[in-house]
């Protein structure tokens, strides 16, 4: 089981940029999490797909902030433009039916 | 690794104690709880769950309390580890199929 994969593990980017972030769920899993991690806020879920469609996105900060799941087995979230307090580590998380969230490693983005 | 909150509440206990980690939640509706641990540089690991109908379930050394009167939770690590050193997290389901995380507490095991 390669668990959850996400893509880059480390991002470092210049206020402005466009960043996208990667993840890969558990294969068979039909729901997938975007959390954000902060040492203020704790963790925040952004938005949450079932069956590749949103279904609650409610937590997205901002229009600069954009989520797509293409296909059960990928989906990113991007930022756009990025700003110093996007700084986070972002984490990607999987389930089915009534299985508890399965996280992968995260990707700490750094925006200067 | 990550650090995940400076200002965290800490519990401190010796190797081979027993450690209880408390939580508080404030949804009445909730009915899907889960006890999470997460290490540094790591995503959070599901560590044992427990459903509204429920008010104890057990792992292997750990044991989680549910308490509906006052909404509160609680996870008890039998024989503490210095592997068992983590933040911990507590999350409950409000009906969203989203869990909502708790602020988490650090747990520090001294050998």
């Amino acid at each position: 089981d390669a668990g959850v994969i996400q893509s880059p593990r480390h991002e470092v980017t210049e206020m402005g940029q466009e960043v996208t972030l990667r993840c890969k769920p558990i294969s068979g899993h039909n729901s997938l999490f975007w959390y954000r991690q902060t040492m203020m806020r704790g963790l925040e879920l952004l938005i949450y797909f079932n069956n590749n469609v949103p279904i609650d996105d409610s937590g997205m900060p901002e229009d600069r902030f954009s989520a797509k799941m293409p296909n059960a087995s990928f989906s990113t979230l991007k930022i756009q433009p990025s700003e110093p307090r996007d700084s986070a580590v972002y984490f990607c998380a999987s389930s089915t039916g009534n299985s508890p969230l399965h996280f992968g490693n995260g990707t700490r983005l750094t925006v200067t | 690794g990550e650090s995940v909150g400076l200002h965290l509440p800490t519990l401190s206990v010796q190797e081979g104690d027993n450690s209880i980690i408390n939580c508080a939640y404030s949804n009445s509706a909730s009915d899907y709880f889960i006890w999470y641990k997460q290490e540094s540089g790591k995503g959070p690991q599901f560590i044992i769950d427990i459903r509204s109908n429920m008010d104890k379930r057990q792992g292997q050394r750990v044991t989680v309390l549910l308490n509906k009167t006052v909404k509160h939770l609680s996870l008890q690590i039998a024989a503490t580890q210095p592997g068992d050193s983590a933040v911990y997290f507590c999350a409950e389901n409000t009906g969203r199929r989203a869990l909502t995380f708790g602020s988490g507490t650090r747990l520090q095991v001294q050998p």
